[in-house]
């Protein structure tokens, strides 16, 4: 069984302040990973996967197969960051995704 | 210009009394999915559409059916709601294979009085 683990529901942060938002998982082939992100009043929508190995408005994710994590970095929170993000995982030969709970991002001035 | 469109945004349905919740999209994509989701949870996925071809989860009630009579249009059909399955419905889209993007609508948020 696939599963996808986002330990922390909630992190507040400083604007400025580095952001890490925290994303493991267990599968036993070789996964994707991505993370959406739901900004306020918005769909869903992604906001980078690994595979493509970019970096979207500031943010990078690094696949560890190692600790099976897939942790998403910002060095500079901004306010607009704030939101709720998931991580997802889609299992080698499917298009289908398991979804973490999700953590909300929240970015003080 | 949205390109996944789920009607109605909210619905308020009775205890028992079949509900259908729809999704249209304009990208032409063959993947259809239907997820559920929960207060503080994460989407669960109901089942999906490869073209005409059903998937349906192991743990989906059956409760819960699904048609596509196109490429264009999905249905969610509730055939007896219950409290329980008050949530918001997602409604998402892809092309066909590992690592492509799937694409969300805003969700349909279903109430069981």
């Amino acid at each position: 069984a696939q599963r996808v683990t986002q330990p922390e529901k909630l992190l507040s942060v400083f604007k400025g302040a580095p952001v890490e938002l925290k994303c493991n998982y267990s599968y036993s082939g070789s996964p994707e990973l991505f993370w959406y992100v739901q900004y306020s009043r918005q769909r869903l929508q992604l906001l980078l996967r690994h595979i493509s190995r970019e970096s979207i408005k500031g943010f990078t994710a690094d696949l560890n197969k190692g600790e099976t994590s897939f942790h998403l970095k910002k060095p500079f929170a901004q306010e607009e960051d704030s939101a709720m993000y998931y991580c997802a995982l889609s299992g080698s030969g499917y298009s289908t995704l398991t979804f973490g709970k999700g953590t909300m991002l929240l970015v003080s001035p | 210009d949205a390109m996944v469109i789920q009607n109605p945004r909210y619905q308020v349905t009775q205890f028992g009394k079949p509900v259908t919740l729809s999704c249209s999209q304009t990208l032409n994509h063959n993947v259809m999915y239907w997820y559920q989701q929960k207060s503080s949870q994460a989407p669960k996925l109901l089942f999906h559409y490869y073209d005409k071809d059903f998937n349906n989860e192991a743990d989906t009630p059956d409760n819960f059916q699904s048609r596509r009579p196109n490429t264009s249009f999905c249905f969610l059909d509730i055939r007896s709601p219950g409290l329980g399955d008050a949530a918001m419905y997602l409604c998402a889209t892809s092309t066909r294979g590992v690592g492509n993007i799937q694409y969300f609508g805003a969700g349909t948020r279903l109430s069981v009085l």
